[in-house]
C-alpha cells in the first residue's frame, strides 16, 4: 500500500542521547517535511526538502538536522536530545510545492527524560 | 514569513448545528489554503482546500470561503455530527515558494 511510514511509533529517550527518526515514502513525492506537534501550538515545521539532495530550515530547526540522500527517505536526527524536544513528530510528503495535499505519516511520539 | 492565526481554539456545538472556524494570514502572496482534520491519535488529513482564484468551495457539508482583500478564510461545517469531533487546522502557502504554515488548530466537539 502506497504511503508514508515513520519509525519508531514511540520512544523514550534519555536527555543527551542521539536519536534518528525515520521516514520513508513510496509515492515518489519530491517534497518532504518534518513537523512537530505540541498541545496549543499546532504543527510547526522543523525542516523540509523540496527534492532529493536539498534541504531547508523551517520555523523551529534548532537541535535538529535532516538529510535527503534519495527521493524516498528523509530522516530527522536529534544530535543531543533535550526535554523540550518531547513532542509528536509527523513526517509528510507532497508531489511538489505546487499546492498538492500533504500526506502525513502516523507520527512518532518522543519523550525525552 | 507567513503567519497564520486561527480562532477559536476550542468550539462546542450541538449535533445538527453549524460550526465556523476562522483563519487569517499575513502574507498577501499566499495563494493556497487547505484545511486538515485530525482525529484523536490519528494523522492530519486534508478535508478541503481553496486557491486564491476562487472565493468559495463546497464539498457536501463542508465549505470554505476566502476573502483575499481581508486576508482571511473560514471553514463552515453544516449539520454537524459526532464524527465531526476532531482538531481542525488551517494552513497557507505561496505555491512554489514557502512550505505550508499551519494555524494552531481548533478542537471541535459535537455534542449529541
Amino acid at each position: 500500500i502506497a504511503g508514508i511510514t515513520q519509525a519508531p511509533t514511540s520512544q523514550i529517550l534519555a536527555a543527551g542521547r542521539r536519536m534518528t527518526l525515520r521516514c520513508t515514502q513510496d509515492m515518489r513525492h519530491n517534497a518532504m517535511y518534518w513537523y512537530r506537534q505540541d498541545l496549543g501550538l499546532g504543527l510547526r515545521l522543523i525542516h523540509y526538502s523540496n527534492t532529493a539532495g536539498t534541504t531547508g530550515k523551517g520555523e523551529v530547526p534548532d537541535g535538529y538536522s535532516v538529510s535527503r540522500a534519495n527521493t524516498d527517505d528523509f530522516p530527522l536526527t536529534l544530535a543531543s536530545a533535550v526535554p523540550s524536544q518531547t513532542s509528536v513528530y509527523f513526517c509528510a510528503s507532497s508531489p511538489d510545492r505546487d499546492g498538492s495535499p500533504l500526506h502525513f505519516g502516523n507520527g512518532t511520539r518522543l519523550t525525552v527524560t | 514569513g507567513e503567519n497564520v492565526e486561527q480562532h477559536p481554539s476550542t468550539l462546542s456545538v450541538q449535533e445538527g448545528d453549524s460550526a465556523v472556524i476562522k483563519c487569517t494570514y499575513s502574507d498577501s502572496a499566499s495563494n493556497y489554503f487547505p484545511w486538515y482534520k485530525q482525529e484523536l491519535g490519528k494523522r492530519p488529513q486534508l478535508i478541503i482546500d481553496i486557491r486564491s482564484n476562487v472565493g468559495e468551495k463546497k464539498d457536501q457539508r463542508i465549505a470554505v470561503t476566502l476573502n483575499k482583500t481581508a486576508k482571511h478564510f473560514s471553514l463552515h461545517i453544516t449539520e454537524t455530527q459526532p464524527e465531526d469531533s476532531a482538531v481542525y487546522f488551517c494552513a497557507a502557502l505561496q505555491v512554489g515558494n514557502t512550505p505550508l504554515v499551519f494555524g494552531k488548530g481548533t478542537r471541535l466537539s459535537v455534542i449529541a
